[in-house]
């Protein structure tokens, strides 16, 4: 059984649309986070969160909310949504930070 | 420069070659792993090392933290093993992970 998962796996939105990412992991893990993938780029990390309730700013989180609002769940929001933020998306967890992570399938965001 | 340097870019391989792969980091990094990302964009993960080396039966990974690099062997490549081929680096200052920009390896029949 995938112990990470995420959905929708795709997503087409126009510009200023507003769009919910979500991610459910059942390994038990204290860390989620959220990475965009674009050529040329391998992953970036958008946000981070070290349990619920908690939120730390990745490395590109322009244009991106996020909520972590259980254990399980992490939730990644673009309120208004730009031609840029089309990607592949991926979430994933690990026990600690700088830990081994495990990657969910990945969402792929359109934005019109 | 960028902190994760992958090399080379792109990789292709006939069947049963055996070829390596390098990631150089601008700075000492904590530790280092190493993904595949397969035709359908799923990322596996193949190893965690923070110092020496670690192998899983064709694959073989070296992470030396003083000389700021890492490496992956495939041995006897086979088709499955195509894919895009990440390293990733944990940054001692801030405990995050960089990622470098991936090697597309492509195994030929």
């Amino acid at each position: 059984e995938a112990a990470v998962t995420q959905s929708p796996r795709n997503k087409v939105t126009v510009t200023g649309g507003n769009v919910t990412l979500s991610c459910r992991q059942t390994n038990s893990h204290n860390y989620m986070y959220w990475y965009r993938q674009d050529t040329g780029h391998g992953l970036r990390l958008i946000h981070y969160s070290y349990g619920a309730g908690n939120l730390q700013i990745g490395d590109v989180p322009d244009g991106y909310k996020a909520t972590r609002t259980t254990q399980e769940d992490f939730f990644l929001l673009l309120e208004l949504a730009s031609p840029s933020q089309t990607s592949l998306y991926f979430c994933a967890s690990s026990e600690e930070l700088g830990g081994t992570q495990y990657f969910g399938p990945g969402t792929r965001l359109l934005v019109l | 420069g960028m902190p994760v340097e992958q090399n080379p870019p792109a990789l292709s391989l006939y069947e049963g070659a055996d070829s390596g792969l390098r990631c150089n980091f601008s700075t000492t990094m904590k530790s280092v792993q190493w993904f595949q990302q397969n035709h359908r964009g799923r990322l596996i993960t193949l190893f965690y090392l923070a110092q020496g080396t670690k192998e899983n039966g064709r694959l073989k990974s070296t992470f030396n933290s003083k000389e700021r690099y890492s490496t992956l062997h495939i041995k006897d490549a086979q088709l499955e093993d195509s894919g895009t081929y990440f390293c990733a680096a944990e940054d001692t200052g801030n405990y995050k992970y960089v990622f470098g920009a991936g090697t597309r390896l492509k195994v030929i029949a």
